[in-house]
Order: C-alpha cells, then sequence, then structure tokens
C-alpha cells in the first residue's frame, strides 16, 4: 500500500525567505511523486514530478524537490517566497502510474 | 477552453435527495478520475475509469456512490440518498494514462452541499 506524509500541516514564512515543505512516502514499488498546489477557489495545478529520472526535479514558479530514495522523502523549496505562492500544497505518491495517492496537504502562508 | 469541466459547479440538495455531476475530460485523455475533498483535507480517490471500463473503485465508494463513463469520455458520478456527511468537493480528473509519467488535470470541482 501507499501513503504520503506532509509533516507540516501549516508553514508560515516571510516574503523573501526560504520554503520548505516536508513529504515523506510509503510506497512498495519504485513510485512517481508529484507537487501539486491549490490556490483559494482555484483547481489543483501540477508544480513537479519525479519518475525516475534526475532525482532534483524542478517546477514552475521557482518551486524545486529532490527525490531521497534512502530517506523516502520528496520536500519541495524555493529559495525566496512570494506573496503569490500562498496557498494549499498537496504531495502525491503513484507507484503504477494508475492510483494517485494525496498527502493531507500543508498550508503555506507569505508574510509581508 | 479544452481543459476538464464539471457541471454543476454547486449543488445545494436535501437529505435523502439524489445528485448527479457530470465531468467531461481533455478529449485525448483515456483515463478519468473521481475524487472527493473536505475542507483542510487532501483529496481522497474514489474511482478511476480507463476508457469505458472502471477499473478501480475506493471502499470509500458506498453502495449509494455510482460512477459511469459509458462511452468513454464524459463521466457521471451519482450520489443516491444523500447524507449530509456527503457534503465536500467532487473533483474529477484526467490523464492521457501514460505509466508513471502521467499529469492529473483536474476540473474546478462541484461543491455538494446536503442540508
Amino acid at each position: 500500500a501507499q501513503s504520503v506524509t506532509q509533516l507540516d500541516s501549516h508553514v508560515s514564512v516571510s516574503e523573501g525567505t526560504p520554503v520548505l515543505l516536508r513529504c515523506n512516502y510509503s510506497s512498495s514499488y519504485s513510485p512517481s511523486l508529484f507537487w501539486y498546489v491549490q490556490h483559494p477557489n482555484k483547481g489543483l495545478q501540477l508544480l513537479l514530478k519525479y519518475t525516475s529520472a534526475a532525482t532534483l526535479v524542478k517546477g514552475i514558479n521557482g518551486f524545486e524537490a529532490e527525490f531521497k530514495k534512502s530517506e523516502t522523502s520528496f520536500h519541495l523549496t524555493k529559495p525566496s517566497a512570494h506573496m503569490s505562492d500562498a496557498a494549499e500544497y498537496f504531495c502525491v505518491v503513484t507507484p503504477y502510474g494508475q492510483n494517485f495517492v494525496f498527502g493531507p496537504g500543508t498550508r503555506l502562508s507569505v508574510l509581508p | 477552453d479544452t481543459g476538464v469541466s464539471q457541471d454543476p459547479r454547486h449543488k445545494i440538495t436535501k437529505r435523502g435527495q439524489n445528485v448527479t455531476f457530470r465531468c467531461d475530460p481533455i478529449s485525448e485523455h483515456n483515463r478519468l478520475y473521481w475524487y472527493r475533498q473536505t475542507l483542510g483535507q487532501g483529496p481522497e480517490f474514489l474511482t478511476y475509469f480507463q476508457n469505458e471500463a472502471q477499473l478501480e473503485k475506493s471502499r470509500l465508494l458506498s453502495d449509494r456512490f455510482s460512477a459511469e463513463r459509458p462511452k468513454g469520455s464524459f463521466s457521471t458520478l451519482e450520489i443516491q440518498r444523500t447524507e449530509q456527511g456527503d457534503s465536500a468537493m467532487y473533483l474529477c480528473a484526467s490523464t492521457p494514462g501514460r505509466v508513471n509519467t502521467g499529469e492529473l488535470f483536474f476540473g474546478e470541482g462541484s461543491r455538494l452541499t446536503v442540508l
């Protein structure tokens, strides 16, 4: 069975400071991993994906994530937060590209 | 707009009534997913289709829930005898279906409120 743990339900940063959103996964097989973002009253949008190629993955809006198999982690980072980054972020695992399992989400607040 | 569309966007109903949601995926996508999301939670998988075949169904999907994709294009999700606990956002997503590379393209959801 596969599952996703997002270690922080809420993260608050100041504008211009780094962002770290943590994700750990459990999967019986080599998974594909994704980060999705959900802005208020908007649909879910893909930020980035890992599919067994490079372990450091770059996404949209300056976000990136590193796949660490030994730690079963896929943390999301951004060097400098913008106000527009305030949203809910979901880490997602899929072992076969069939059933996509979402984590509970981390709400990112960006303070001026 | 050629994205995933869902209808209706909002539905308010009384407990015990039946409701049906429709999802039109991106036209060349052969996989279609239904998820349910409640406030402050991540989307929970309900079911998915490969073309017209329903390949997996969550244990969350009680016998009051049924989903169809009769011609492998649009899909409907019906909830019979609605309960207050069914109040949620129902999300539809589609993907081309390539194994391990599939990005889910989501619609904006259908919000259900059961009074």
